[in-house]
């Protein structure tokens, strides 16, 4: 168990809807990651937050945005989904710099 | 941005054989790991290894940042060692503290 825990683990959704995804990281950590990995793109970073604030920006789409909360809990929204957005959705957390990232087990995302 | 290329892409073994697992990465990195994907889809962290060797059991790192790549070393493998392996590596530059990961090895151990 790596202590980042995402929910749900399963989302079927229809196209044109949206959703959300949710990550606790581990007791302490600050930064909160968040990586779709498509069965033909690999692990993509989509952003990243470090204690509330947004700090780094991946090939994210307009169409998606996240948050993190004061309770350092974060949330990836999907809007007008696309089949294309069916993927693994993982969340991953940190201490300081140059420490380890964990990473939770996903969020599997089918968009029918 | 950095590129990192993992190799071979596919690897397949009889159980008991030994592995070696390269990853090559274009630019000075301060961090880097090494990741097991199981076939259920979980992210297992395997080594944190920006420099120098580490030992955990059967498996084994090295990484030499100076020339820009790391090995990860299976001995023994067992049926369990089957999944996908990444490298993910960091710059750490404010702003810039993504992992950006290696396209993957796939290993397959037959009993």
């Amino acid at each position: 168990d790596s202590g980042v825990t995402q929910t749900p683990k399963h989302l079927i959704t229809a196209t044109g809807q949206r959703v959300t995804l949710r990550c606790s990281p581990r007791s302490g950590d600050l930064s909160v990651y968040w990586y779709q990995q498509s069965l033909d793109q690999g692990l993509q970073f989509l952003i990243q937050y470090y204690n509330g604030e947004e700090r780094a920006k991946g090939n994210i789409l307009e169409r998606f945005s996240a948050q993190q909360f004061p309770d350092l809990h974060s949330e990836l929204n999907l809007s007008s989904l696309e089949l294309g957005d069916s993927a693994l959705y993982f969340c991953a957390s940190r201490g300081p710099v140059r420490t380890e990232a964990f990473f939770g087990q996903g969020t599997r995302l089918t968009v029918v | 941005g950095i590129q990192v290329e993992q190799s071979p892409p596919d690897l397949i073994l009889q159980e008991g054989a030994n592995s070696t697992l390269r990853c090559n990465f274009s630019d000075s990195v301060n961090n880097l790991q090494w990741f097991h994907q199981n076939p259920w889809g979980q992210l297992i962290n395997l080594f944190y290894i920006p420099s120098g060797t580490k030992q955990n059991g059967r498996l084994s790192a090295t990484t030499v940042a100076t020339e820009r790549y790391s090995l990860l070393y299976i001995s023994s493998s067992q049926t369990t060692d089957s999944g996908v392996y990444f490298c993910a590596v960091e710059q750490s530059n404010f702003g810039n503290e993504k992992l950006t990961f290696g396209t993957g090895t796939r290993l397959t151990i037959i009993p």
